[in-house]
């Protein structure tokens, strides 16, 4: 009955590939975002979909492409990967997009070689 | 965009001690959380506090959003408090659609 629950928990790939993380929540959340969190455990929001709409893009790459199929799943897929991509990134959902709490995922920490 | 600072960046108790972390915020908010991070690098929620005092168990938080600060409180520490304590912050109005902005965080270690 996981909340947020994102899928692998771990990505270890080299460099050049291309790579995918799940994203799904069963809270009945509407609005859904992508962190990352680097090697200083710095946070920063990448983006946020509300209702499958992009709402947030944080000049993130053009490498990361943010799909939602439907409002339960956000998954990031990113491109031709960079040795700066390696990170935890975090998935979260909340009920509207400022005024509840978000959920946050368990993470996905990704090793690129 | 917001700034969200917290103090103190490390911290080491012993066992049983009480401590204090503070953040401080730039803007109105209309969001701010307190997490855990275990570990193991889970984010554990620990409030939902852009106003006023809640408690749970050993841990309370109070945030006095017109002077723009909030403080959470561990009593009677235990080992498994350690970890990183994060504040994040939404900016209340604009663009900012409930984005958080995370602080630096605090690093706590408690000893036995």
């Amino acid at each position: 009955d996981t909340a947020v629950s994102q899928t692998p928990k771990y990505l270890v790939t080299q460099m050049g590939n291309d790579k995918s993380i799940k994203c799904e929540q069963n809270l009945g959340h509407d609005t859904m975002y992508w962190y990352k969190q680097d090697s200083k455990k710095f946070l920063k929001i990448m983006f946020s979909y509300n209702n499958k709409e992009l709402i947030i893009n944080e000049t993130v790459p053009n490498r990361f492409s943010p799909k939602s199929p439907d409002k339960a799943h956000l998954n990031l897929h990113i491109n031709s990967l960079e040795l700066g991509d390696s990170a935890v990134y975090f998935c979260a959902s909340s009920q509207d997009d400022s005024h509840q709490p978000q959920h946050f995922g368990d993470g996905t920490r990704l090793s690129i070689l | 965009g917001i700034q969200v600072e917290q103090s103190p960046p490390d911290l080491i108790l012993q066992e049983g001690a009480n401590s204090t972390l503070r953040c401080n915020f730039s803007d109105s908010v209309n969001n701010l959380q307190w997490f855990h991070q275990n570990p193991w690098g889970q984010l554990i929620n620990l409030f939902y506090i852009p106003s006023g005092t809640k408690q749970n168990g050993r841990l309370s938080a109070t945030t006095v959003a017109t002077e723009r600060y909030s403080l959470l409180y561990i009593s009677s520490s235990q080992t498994t408090d350690s970890g990183v304590y994060f504040c994040a912050v939404a900016r209340r109005g604009g663009t900012s659609y409930g984005k958080l902005t995370f602080g630096q965080g605090t690093i706590l270690t408690v000893h036995p």
